[in-house]
This record gives structure tokens, C-alpha cells and sequence, in this order.
């Protein structure tokens, strides 16, 4: 079965500082992959995705992720991260080659709580 | 265009009852899924509906069943409740099965 592995639980940095936010999953021939993001009390955004074709996908809100399918990663970057920017973020993964129940099941990693301080 | 609506958005009940949650997808799309999100299991999928058809499911017991009408809405039911289904839980919708899925607010449900 498909597996998602968020490396960091949390994530503190300062305002206007870099952040990544790792992300791996269990290797696969094909797969779609996800970085949605949840804010306090809310449901799921979804904030970008990898479906095919280049492997650096980009938000409307400055940040990116890179499909690394040698190392089976797909972390989330951003240059410069605002207060707005906290929140929890989600890498997710569907599965179109595995079989019986886990074909085409969205599967999550535990999250990663990103806190920007001012 | 509206984004997928989940009602009630807060529920309260007691052990032993059961619930039912409602979900209605973004106009046009056919596919719901169900998710369960818990602060000690995360986000864990439920089922998934395409066509009034269950095309997927997750690992969670019998107590758990829903279904999709022929206006792509879906409904979740959970019968015999425990303490454990304390969760908040989340409808997604996408055009056809292998698209991407769209997040309701989710309804959160807290059982005593």
C-alpha cells in the first residue's frame, strides 16, 4: 500500500525567511501527488499538484514543489513566507497503479505545521 | 462556481446513536469521497462514490456505510457511535474518479 511520510511534525521560522516542507512517499510506477494546506478550523485547499509534465509545479501564492521521482520526494518550497502562511500542510498521494482497495485512494501524510513568526 | 457544501457543520451526540452527514459536490462533479481526520490518526479515507456506485473503500468497520444519489449529493451514516468517531469529517468531490478532489469544511462531530 502507499505510504506518505512528512519528515517534520513542525516547522517554526521567521517571517520573510525560506521554508521547505519534506515530503516522500513508497515508490510507484505512476502516481499524482498533492500538497493541500488547512487552516485553523477549516477543510483542505488544495495548493498544488503534480499530475504529469514538468516536475516543478507552482502556487498562486508563491510556493513551489519539485516531483523527484529518483528519490520519490515531493517537497514544498517557498522563498519568503508571510504571518498568513501558518498553517497545516498536507502532501498527499494517489495511487493509479495499485490493486484491490488502495487503487486510486488519496493517501495523506501526518501533516506539517508551519508557524511564521513575526 | 460554489465549492462542495457539508452540512451540519457541528454535531453533538451520545454513544449508541447514530448520524448521518450530508455532503453536496461542486455542480458537475460526479465523484465524492469520504475522509475521517483525528489528531491521532490523521487523515484516513473513508470511501469513495462515483455514480451512485461505491468505487473504493477504506479500512473502517461495517458501522460506517454511505451513499450517493442520482444528483451526485452523498450522504455518510455512522450507526452504533463511540467515543472514537470523534472526528472531523470531510467530503471531496472531483469531475470523474482520477481527477483532482476539492475539499468540503468538513463537519465536525463530537461524540459523549
Amino acid at each position: 500500500a502507499q505510504s506518505v511520510t512528512q519528515l517534520d511534525s513542525q516547522v517554526p521560522v521567521f517571517e520573510e525567511a525560506p521554508v521547505e516542507l519534506r515530503c516522500n512517499y513508497s515508490s510507484s510506477v505512476s502516481v499524482y501527488l498533492f500538497w493541500y494546506v488547512q487552516y485553523p478550523n477549516q477543510g483542505l485547499q488544495l495548493l498544488l499538484k503534480y499530475l504529469s509534465g514538468s516536475t516543478l509545479v507552482e502556487s498562486i501564492n508563491g510556493f513551489e514543489a519539485e516531483f523527484n521521482k529518483s528519490q520519490t520526494s515531493f517537497h514544498l518550497r517557498k522563498p519568503s513566507v508571510h504571518i498568513s502562511d501558518t498553517a497545516e500542510y498536507f502532501c498527499a498521494v494517489r495511487d493509479f497503479n495499485a490493486g484491490g482497495t488502495s487503487y486510486g485512494k488519496l493517501t495523506f501524510g501526518q501533516g506539517t505545521i508551519l508557524t511564521v513568526h513575526p | 462556481k460554489a465549492g462542495v457544501t457539508q452540512t451540519p457543520r457541528y454535531l453533538i451526540k451520545t454513544r449508541g446513536q447514530q448520524v448521518t452527514l450530508s455532503c453536496s459536490p461542486i455542480s458537475g462533479h460526479r465523484s465524492v469521497s469520504w475522509y475521517q481526520q483525528t489528531p491521532g490518526q490523521g487523515l484516513q479515507f473513508l470511501f469513495e462514490y462515483f455514480s451512485e456506485t461505491q468505487r473504493n473503500k477504506g479500512n473502517f468497520p461495517g458501522r460506517f456505510s454511505g451513499r450517493q444519489f442520482s444528483n451526485s449529493r452523498s450522504e455518510m451514516n455512522v450507526s452504533t457511535l463511540e467515543l472514537g468517531d470523534s472526528a472531523l469529517y470531510l467530503c471531496a468531490s472531483s469531475r470523474l474518479v482520477r481527477e483532482t478532489q476539492y475539499f468540503g469544511p468538513g463537519t465536525r462531530l463530537l461524540v459523549l
